[in-house]
C-alpha cells in the first residue's frame, strides 16, 4: 500500500530565505507526486505535480520540487520565501500502476517571519 | 472559469441528526471526489466518482453514509445519523478526466460541528 510522510508539522522561515518542505513516500509501482497549499478556511490548491521525466518540477508561486527516486522523496523548495507563502501545506501520492486513490500527508505548517 | 462548488459551508447539528452537503464540480469535470479532513490531517478519501458511477467507495461508512450523483453532475453526500466523531471538514474536488495524473481541483469545504 502507498503511504506519504511528512516529517515536520511545522516549518520557520525568514522572509527572504530559502525554504524546504520535506515529503517522503512509499509505493509498489511509479509514483505521481503531488503538492497542494490549503488558506485558512479554504480548499486544497494544486501546486506541482511529478509524472515522469525531469526531476525537477516548477509550479505555481515560485515553488518547485525536486523528485529524488533513491531517496523516495519529493521535496518542495522555493529560492525565497514571502511572508504570503504561510500555509500549509500537502504532499500526496498516487500509485501509477494501479487504479488507486490518492494519498495525503498529514501536511505541514510554513511560518515566513517577516 | 467557476470553481468547486459547495454548501453549506458551515453547519452544526445535534448528534443523531442528518446532514446534508451539496457539491457542484468544474463544468466538464466528469471526476468527483468526497474527502474527509479532520484537523491537522490530511484529506482521506470518501467516494470517487466516474460520471454517475461510483467507483471506489470502500472507504465509505455504508451504515451512516451515503452520497448520490445521479445525473453526473452535482452530487450530495449525506450522513443519518450524526455521531460526535463526524465534526469535520467535508471536501469535494474534481479533476477532468480518470487519469491518475490529473490534479483535482478542490472546494472550500464544509465545517460540520456535531454537538
Amino acid at each position: 500500500a502507498q503511504s506519504v510522510a511528512q516529517p515536520e508539522d511545522q516549518v520557520n522561515v525568514a522572509e527572504g530565505n530559502p525554504l524546504t518542505v520535506k515529503c517522503t513516500y512509499s509505493v509498489s509501482g511509479n509514483p505521481y507526486l503531488f503538492w497542494y497549499v490549503q488558506y485558512p478556511n479554504r480548499g486544497l490548491q494544486f501546486l506541482l505535480k511529478y509524472i515522469t521525466g525531469d526531476n525537477l518540477v516548477k509550479g505555481s508561486y515560485g515553488f518547485e520540487a525536486e523528485f529524488n527516486k533513491s531517496q523516495t522523496s519529493f521535496h518542495l523548495k522555493k529560492p525565497s520565501a514571502l511572508v504570503s507563502d504561510s500555509a500549509l501545506y500537502f504532499c500526496a501520492v498516487r500509485d501509477g500502476n494501479r487504479d488507486d486513490k490518492i494519498i495525503f500527508g498529514k501536511g505541514t505548517r510554513l511560518h515566513i517571519l517577516p | 472559469e467557476a470553481g468547486v462548488v459547495q454548501s453549506p459551508r458551515y453547519k452544526i447539528i445535534e448528534k443523531k441528526q442528518p446532514v446534508a452537503f451539496w457539491c457542484n464540480p468544474i463544468s466538464g469535470h466528469n471526476t468527483l471526489y468526497w474527502y474527509l479532513q479532520n484537523l491537522g490531517q490530511g484529506p482521506e478519501l470518501l467516494i470517487r466518482y466516474e460520471n454517475e458511477e461510483a467507483v471506489d467507495d470502500s472507504q465509505l461508512p455504508k451504515d451512516r453514509f451515503s452520497a448520490e450523483r445521479l445525473k453526473g453532475v452535482d452530487s450530495t453526500l449525506k450522513i443519518q445519523p450524526a455521531e460526535l466523531g463526524d465534526s469535520a471538514v467535508y471536501l469535494c474536488a474534481s479533476s477532468p478526466g480518470q487519469a491518475m495524473y490529473n490534479e483535482q481541483f478542490f472546494g472550500p469545504g464544509t465545517r460540520l460541528t456535531v454537538l
